[in-house]
């Protein structure tokens, strides 16, 4: 079975610190997506990306958020200067043929 | 009003119990998924409909286009049925990205 790994698993950082969340999709699928997730809430569209640029943000994607894929593996979503509201679960997911949408595990992100 | 809207949000059942979560949407879409979040947080996804009914084992998940309603059945619940079930549409008009319900939380009790 294909899987969407992610890393770190959790992170706990300082309010103003930059962070990055990694996602290694799977490694033919074309479309690739940073999903959230804040405790008790819905799951939120951040961003999608295709063909190594951004194909669609939401409006929480602001200037703060950026995504790259720098090395045709990883797909990273960075936060530069974390706020107490960005605390949540980060999910990445990726699209292949057929449409079937595999999620990563998440990325628990806590900011203090 | 939330485009995808969920009920019920909370379902307790006996194991063995015939379940029934639907999903109703206000936008026109391409597709609609079913998925499964565990205690832990990870999402799996289930079905992807378009149009018709589709089956998976116990769980048959079926929608209505005209009607902008999805339905996902399990038959003879089980424990470990117990997670988060969420129902998540693409939007015709918004690429291939999914826009969420809040889901329903279920637990079957043995």
């Amino acid at each position: 079975e294909p899987e969407v790994t992610q890393t770190p698993s959790h992170q706990v950082t300082q309010m103003g610190q930059e962070v990055i969340l990694r996602c290694v999709p799977i490694s033919n699928h074309l479309y690739f997506y940073w999903y959230r997730q804040i405790l008790g809430q819905k799951v939120e569209f951040l961003v999608s990306f295709y063909n190594n640029e951004i194909s669609e943000k939401s409006e929480i994607f602001d200037d703060q958020f950026s995504v790259e894929r720098p090395d045709g593996s990883n797909f990273t979503l960075k936060i530069r200067s974390t706020k107490l509201e960005d605390s949540a679960m980060y999910f990445c997911a990726s699209i292949g043929l057929g449409y079937t949408i595999y999620f990563g595990e998440g990325s628990w992100l806590t900011v203090v | 009003k939330n485009e995808v809207e969920q009920s019920p949000q909370n379902l307790t059942a006996q194991e063995g119990e015939f379940i029934t979560i639907n999903c109703s949407y206000s936008v026109g879409i391409s597709a609609l998924h079913w998925l499964q979040q565990h205690p832990g947080g990870g999402i799996v996804s289930l079905f992807m409909l378009s149009s018709g009914k589709k089956k998976h084992g116990r769980l048959i998940a079926t929608i209505n286009i005209q009607e902008k309603h999805s339905s996902l059945h399990i038959t003879a619940s089980h424990p470990r049925d117990s997670a988060v079930y969420i129902c998540a549409v693409i939007r015709e008009t918004s690429g291939s990205r999914l826009t969420f319900g809040e889901g329903t939380q279920l637990t079957v009790n043995p």
